[in-house]
């Protein structure tokens, strides 16, 4: 059984850091890429960052560019973002979700989501 | 524009059929994926590549595409298909684009 277990989130002051972590179980972990997605507090959907499967490559959405860094350890089937100088509106649950590629991998859908885990950023 | 646009609300009466839509340009070369999501709840993959069910989904889901537009419609809506939708594509870049989610409410 594929499972995604978040952990990491918390209460964090305005440009302070945090490091979420998401333990991958049930699949083999080194073969895909990892995504997180967040969604603050009774909003949509917001992508994140993706890492493809050897870690050699990575993409942010243009809000988090130069403040988070996606990382994964094939080792230890987890991937990690790190988070800083963050801000009143990162402030969202943070899921890790398997991105299934297809197509040539030209698309790509989040098949597996963990439950996420909650940042607060607030003083 | 990688934007994804959904109408934010919904309603179907419990029986009948209901159609969600999604627009963007990035619908014209990649294809939409469709989630709902329950209050408290990590979302769920309900339709991908523009119409596949994953294993597991009713067969009363069901998805389509034309142009810039994806619809997700289902048919026979039971109470417990009460959530919030979002369709799901990618930009050029291969970042993941999401639409604004819709409520569907289930009278």
């Amino acid at each position: 059984e594929v499972q995604l277990v978040e952990f990491g989130g918390g209460l964090v002051q305005p440009g302070g850091s945090l490091r979420l972590s998401c333990a991958a179980s049930g699949f083999t972990f080194s073969s895909y890429l990892m995504h997180w997605v967040r969604q603050a507090p009774g909003k949509g959907l917001v992508w994140v960052s993706r890492i493809n499967s050897d870690a050699s490559s990575t993409t942010y959405a243009d809000s988090v560019k130069g403040r988070f860094t996606i990382s994964r350890d094939n080792a230890k089937n987890t991937v990690h973002l790190q988070m800083n100088s963050l801000r009143a509106e990162d402030t969202a649950v943070y899921y890790c979700a398997r991105g299934y590629y297809y197509g040539s991998g030209s698309n790509y859908y989040f098949d597996y989501w963990g439950q996420g885990t909650l940042v607060t950023v607030s003083s | 524009s990688s934007e994804l646009t959904q109408d934010p609300a919904v309603s179907v009466a419990l029986g009948q059929t209901v159609r969600i839509t999604c627009q963007g340009d990035s619908l014209r070369s990649y294809y939409a994926n469709w989630y709902h999501q329950k209050p408290g709840q990590a979302p769920i993959l309900v339709i991908y590549g523009k119409d596949k069910r994953p294993s597991g989904i009713p067969d009363r889901f069901s998805g389509s595409s034309s142009g810039n537009t994806a619809s997700l419609t289902i048919t026979g809506a039971q109470a417990e298909d009460e959530a919030d939708y979002y369709c799901n594509s990618r930009d050029s870049s291969g970042k993941g684009v999401f639409g604004g989610g819709t409520k569907l409410t289930v009278l």
